[in-house]
C-alpha cells in the first residue's frame, strides 16, 4: 500500500525567507502532483511532475522530483503572505488500479 | 468555464437520513473521483470511476455508494448517514485514471 508522508505538517515563516516542504512516498511511482488549498476552498493544481529529475517553477514556488529517492520537494523562495495556504502532494500508483494518494498536507503561514 | 460542479455546497443531515451528492464535469474527462477531507487526514479516496460504466472502491468506501450516470455525472449516496460521515466531500475528474485531477468546490456535510 502506498504511503505518502509530508513534512513539516505545519510551517510558520517570515516574509522574505526561504523554505522547503518535503514529500516522501513508499513505492515506485511515475507521477507526482502538488496542489494548493486556501481555507474553505477547493484544491488548485500547481505542478505536475512526470519523470525523474523533473523541475517545475511558477513564481516563488519550485517543485522537483527524485524518483530514485522517492522524494519530491516544494521550495519557497522569498515567501510572501499570499503564499499562505495548505499544500498537498499526491502520488500516482497502482498499475491497472491506478489512483492518487494524497499526503496529509502542509499548512503554511507566512507572517509579515 | 464551469469545470467540476458539486451540489449542494452545504448540508445538515440527521443520523439515519439518506442523501445524494451530485457532481458533474464539463471537461470531457473519462475518470471521476469522490474524496473526503477531514482535519489532519488529508484527502481519502472513497470511490472512483475510471471510465463511464465502471466504478471501484477506494480507501474508505464503507457507508457510501456511487453511480456513474453518464460520462459527465458521478453521484455519491449516503444511505444511512452517521456522525462519522461529517466531512468535506470533494468530487474530482481527470482525463485518464490517475492523471492530473481537477476538483469541485466541495460539499460541507454535517451529520447530527
Amino acid at each position: 500500500e502506498l504511503k505518502v508522508e509530508q513534512n513539516p505538517l505545519f510551517l510558520s515563516m517570515q516574509e522574505g525567507k526561504n523554505y522547503t516542504i518535503y514529500c516522501n512516498y513508499s513505492t515506485t511511482s511515475d507521477r507526482l502532483y502538488w496542489y494548493r488549498q486556501d481555507p474553505g476552498k477547493s484544491l488548485e493544481s500547481l505542478f505536475v511532475l512526470l519523470s525523474n529529475g523533473a523541475v517545475k517553477q511558477e513564481g516563488r514556488l519550485m517543485a522537483s522530483l527524485d524518483t530514485k529517492a522517492r522524494l519530491s520537494t516544494l521550495h519557497i523562495t522569498a515567501a510572501v503572505h499570499d503564499l499562505s495556504a495548505t499544500y498537498f502532494c499526491a502520488v500516482g500508483s497502482g498499475g491497472s488500479n491506478y489512483k492518487l494518494t494524497f499526503g496529509k498536507g502542509t499548512l503554511l503561514t507566512v507572517n509579515p | 468555464n464551469a469545470g467540476v460542479t458539486q451540489t449542494p455546497k452545504f448540508q445538515v443531515l440527521k443520523t439515519g437520513q439518506s442523501m445524494t451528492l451530485q457532481c458533474a464535469q464539463d471537461m470531457n474527462h473519462n475518470s471521476m473521483y469522490w474524496y473526503r477531507q477531514d482535519p489532519g487526514m488529508g484527502l481519502r479516496l472513497i470511490y472512483y470511476s475510471a471510465s463511464e460504466g465502471t466504478t471501484d472502491k477506494g480507501e474508505v468506501p464503507n457507508g457510501y455508494n456511487v453511480s456513474r450516470l453518464n460520462k459527465r455525472e458521478f453521484s455519491l449516496r449516503l444511505e444511512s448517514a452517521a456522525p462519522s460521515q461529517t466531512s468535506v466531500y470533494f468530487c474530482a475528474s481527470s482525463p485518464l485514471l490517475g492523471t492530473e485531477a481537477f476538483f469541485g468546490q466541495g460539499t460541507r456535510l454535517t451529520v447530527v
